[in-house]
């Protein structure tokens, strides 16, 4: 089955710790994307990638980082610089890069940091 | 930058009652999707509006792209427990910018 996979589903780490999430599709789309999501707070862009090796800030990227060496793998750091790390991370894709705005999500990693 | 208000922020109905919700930008948009979150899950595509006045159905639900595209509304119909989460509005403005998302509304079934 075609689908984005995102691991851990759970992820504790102590503060100052750098963390990454993993995020792997094998739908084949060329853009992929990392929310972050709050309570109460509807969707916010970390960063975006629309082909290999190349991406760019989203609306909240300070204390973030990413890399696309491959189409299908798309991880999210989460640095020491970040302030309020804790929250549920979503990774999501699209068939062209922000055209269409059909994003397919994947199961979101829950990370907290204490 | 584009905002977007998305209202009720939480509804209690009870089984078999209809759902409205509705979201309202300050800016146009070009194409407006409905998406639906599960509890600790990612959202999933329940509609997409790519053109003015348009109206969709999915089943149950139904939305519609506002004439002014400045709005979208959803509704669901005779509800059932497993419509329970979060939905979400999302909108695209012209020149294929990255979505805006709305801040959701919470559908809770009442037994």
């Amino acid at each position: 089955d075609g689908g984005i996979t995102q691991s851990p589903k759970y992820l504790f780490r102590k503060e100052g710790q750098n963390v990454t999430l993993s995020c792997e599709q094998n739908l084949n789309h060329d853009a992929m994307y990392w929310y972050r999501q709050d309570p109460g707070q509807g969707l916010r862009l970390i960063y975006y990638s629309q082909i290999v090796n190349d991406f760019q800030k989203g609306d909240i990227a300070e204390g973030y980082s990413v890399s696309r060496e491959k189409k299908e793998s798309f991880p999210l750091t989460v640095t020491s610089a970040q302030k309020n790390p804790t929250a549920f991370y979503l990774c999501a894709s699209s068939i062209q890069g922000l055209a269409g705005g059909r994003l397919y999500f994947g199961p979101g990693t829950r990370l907290t940091v204490t | 930058g584009q905002q977007l208000n998305q209202s009720p922020q939480s509804m209690f109905i009870q089984e078999g009652e209809d759902v409205s919700m509705n979201c309202t930008s300050s800016s146009i948009f070009n194409t407006w999707l409905w998406y639906k979150q599960d509890p600790g899950e990612g959202p999933v595509l329940l509609i997409a509006l790519y053109k003015a006045g348009e109206l969709t159905s999915n089943g149950r639900l139904t939305a519609q792209f506002g004439i002014t595209r400045k709005d979208s509304f959803l509704n669901i119909s005779a509800s059932i427990p497993s419509d329970v989460g979060i939905y979400f509005c999302a909108g695209q403005g012209l020149g294929n910018e990255k979505l805006t998302f709305g801040t959701g509304t919470r559908l809770t079934i009442i037994p």
